[in-house]
């Protein structure tokens, strides 16, 4: 069946730098995608959203890239701090009411 | 707070027993949305309702589960003889972008 997936399930990043969490769909009909971050008994918080006419969206020190050639979507946090520690999630709707999640990625941020 | 709220946070409950979950949505939001999450996992779409109707059922939603929204605004999930296999946590949304809330984690022992 269709999947959201993510490349990697960990990512380790030094403080400062930039985190680049990826992210591969396989519902070509998917137009609408999301990336949430969950920290530790927390539920997932929105991020930033893109929707398929767009290939690029920025919020506060994160970014969105949608490449719709090769159904992978980006997730770029600039100046990674402490605080973005937690674990990733992208998610993508068809249009529906239904928005499926892939497995996450955690991102930890040394100091 | 005008954000997704849930109640209780935190439930033990023992091994063929009842227990119910309680959602306040964002007031203007007419969809709801009930997710399951287990640790290590993303979050698993379980029930949708627009207003007090209830459009969509996954079937990981057995008939132990029960989910309502009588007035188109707060919602309970209940679910009947809990087995272990319940346990995890229960999380509630709200919009059309979808925000969640602190989610109810539900133990079975």
């Amino acid at each position: 069946g269709e999947s959201v997936g993510l490349h990697l399930p960990t990512l380790s990043v030094q403080e400062g730098d930039n985190s680049i969490i990826n992210c591969a769909y396989s519902n070509s009909a998917s137009d609408y995608f999301i990336w949430y971050k969950q920290e530790s008994g927390k539920g997932p918080q929105f991020i930033i959203d893109i929707r398929s006419n767009m290939d690029k969206r920025q919020g506060q020190r994160v970014t969105v890239l949608l490449n719709k050639t090769v159904k992978h979507l980006s997730l770029q946090i600039a100046a990674t701090q402490p605080g973005d520690s937690a674990v990733y999630f992208c998610a993508e709707n068809t249009g529906g009411f239904k928005t499926i999640f892939g497995a996450g990625t955690r991102l930890f941020v040394k100091a | 707070d005008t954000g997704v709220s849930q109640d209780p946070r935190h439930k033990i409950t023992k091994r063929g027993q009842n227990v119910t979950f309680r959602c306040d949505p964002i007031s203007e939001h007419n969809r709801l949305y009930w997710y399951r999450q287990t640790l290590g996992q993303g979050p698993e779409f379980l029930t949708y309702f627009q207003n007090e109707a209830q459009l969509e059922k996954s079937r990981l939603l057995s008939d132990r589960f029960s989910a309502e929204r009588p007035k188109g605004s707060f919602s309970t999930l209940e679910i009947q003889r809990t087995e272990q296999g319940d346990s995890a946590m229960y999380l509630c949304a709200s919009g059309n972008t979808i925000y969640f809330g602190e989610g109810s984690w539900l133990t079975v022992v």
